[in-house]
Formats: structure tokens, sequence, C-alpha cells
């Protein structure tokens, strides 16, 4: 069946250091992928849209790597602050597009000072 | 930027009620509509996709007569949760896209409706 993995475990880093966070799936071919965050108590935010036909995507201290062959994306937050912490959701679309969503279980990201 | 409202943000009832909630996109329209449900600490559960003007489409497991879907516009879908029990009690959260019907629109969320059934 189609899977979907973030580190459940929350991910703790200090201030001004980059954050690294990993959405691994099986048993899926997404035709994109997006991240979201998500805060305690409210819906969740669009941050970043990848297509399974590019590498990589940025949009200011925001990094979102994207390898289908490994069948994995990874989403970095250059020089973190505490502004940062909240859980991170990756979401993948169906094969051949679309707009329903599958989400993963989200990682909890804290900065300290 | 697009806005997607939602309302009630918490509602606390008894048992046996039905509870209705709205979710309104502010200065787009919407085809479709989602509707997600969240346990604590858990991901996004996808109940249903609301489509204006027709019948929604439920996922598996998900009852429709429980879930009662209503899309009568372009900018408003509600879910009604018929005869609530406290295994009902959720965060209900809608989403939406403005062009909807392309795909690889990111989605648009409300804040979400936390629903407490005594």
């Amino acid at each position: 069946s189609q899977k979907i993995e973030q580190n459940s475990e929350a991910l703790n880093i200090q201030e001004g250091k980059t954050a690294t966070l990993t959405c691994n799936y099986t048993n899926y071919s997404p035709a994109y992928l997006q991240w979201y965050r998500q805060d305690p108590g409210r819906g969740p935010v669009f941050l970043l849209l990848i297509r399974e036909n590019e590498k990589e995507k940025r949009k200011e201290r925001l990094k979102v790597t994207f390898d289908t062959t490994l069948k994995q994306s990874l989403f970095h937050i250059t020089a973190s602050q505490p502004a940062d912490s909240a859980t991170y959701l990756c979401a993948l679309a169906p094969e051949g597009g679309g707009n329903k969503l599958t989400f993963g279980t989200g990682t909890q990201l804290k900065v300290e000072l | 930027g697009a806005v997607v409202s939602q309302h009630p943000s918490r509602v606390i009832c008894k048992s046996g009620t039905s509870v209705k909630i709205e979710c309104r996109s502010l200065d787009f329209q919407a085809t479709t509509m989602f509707w997600y449900r969240q346990f604590p600490k858990k991901s996004l559960m996808l109940m249903a996709t609301s489509n204006e003007g027709s019948k929604a489409t439920y996922e598996q497991g998900v009852e429709k007569d429980k879930f009662l879907i209503n899309h009568a516009s372009l900018t408003l879908s509600t879910l009604t949760v018929t005869s609530a029990h406290p295994e009902d009690s959720s965060f209900y959260i809608c989403s939406a896209a403005p062009n909807g019907q392309y795909s690889n629109q990111p989605q648009h969320f409300g804040d979400g409706t936390r629903l407490s059934i005594l």
C-alpha cells in the first residue's frame, strides 16, 4: 500500500543552524510534492511545490529537493529562527496529477535560542 | 492571496446533536473543496472531495450519511456531522484552490474546527 513517512520524532535545533526534514514514500509515483507548515490549532499553510521533473526548488530561506529514484524529498530551512518552530507536512499528489493530496504525518521542528 | 475561511472554530455539544461546519473561499471561486479530519499528532486524513453542483466523493471508510457535504455555490461548502457521538470528536479542516480544476495547485486551508462531543 502507499505510504508516506516523515520523522515522527521532533527535531530540535539551535537558532541559526540549518534544519533538514525528510519525506520518504513507497508504492507511489507522485506527479508533484508539496510542503506545508502547520501551527498548533491552525490549518496548514502552503510553502513550496516541486514537480517530478525538478530536482530542487528554493524560496528565500527554504529549499526542497526531490529524488524520484530514492523516493525522497528533503526540506531545508537555512538560518533557522525560533519563529520557524512548527510542524512541517509533506503532501503528494497522485500519479497523473490532480489536486487530491495525501499527507505525511509531519515532523515537529523546534528552533531554540 | 487566496483566503479560505472556516466557521465555527470550535464547537462543544452533546451527543446526538448534528453540527454544521462552513468553508468559504473569500476571494476566489472554488469548484472543488476538500474536507479533512486530523487527530492529535496525526496526519490530515482526507474525508471527501466536495464538488460544486454535484455529489461529493467520499474516501473509503467515510460514511456519507454521517458526514453530509453540500457545495451549493462556488464559494461555500458545508460539512454536517449528523447525530454526532464522542468518537466524532476531532479537528476538521477544509481546503480549496483557485483554478482548482487544474492540477498542481497549492491548497489553501481554513483554520479548522475543533469539534468536541460530550
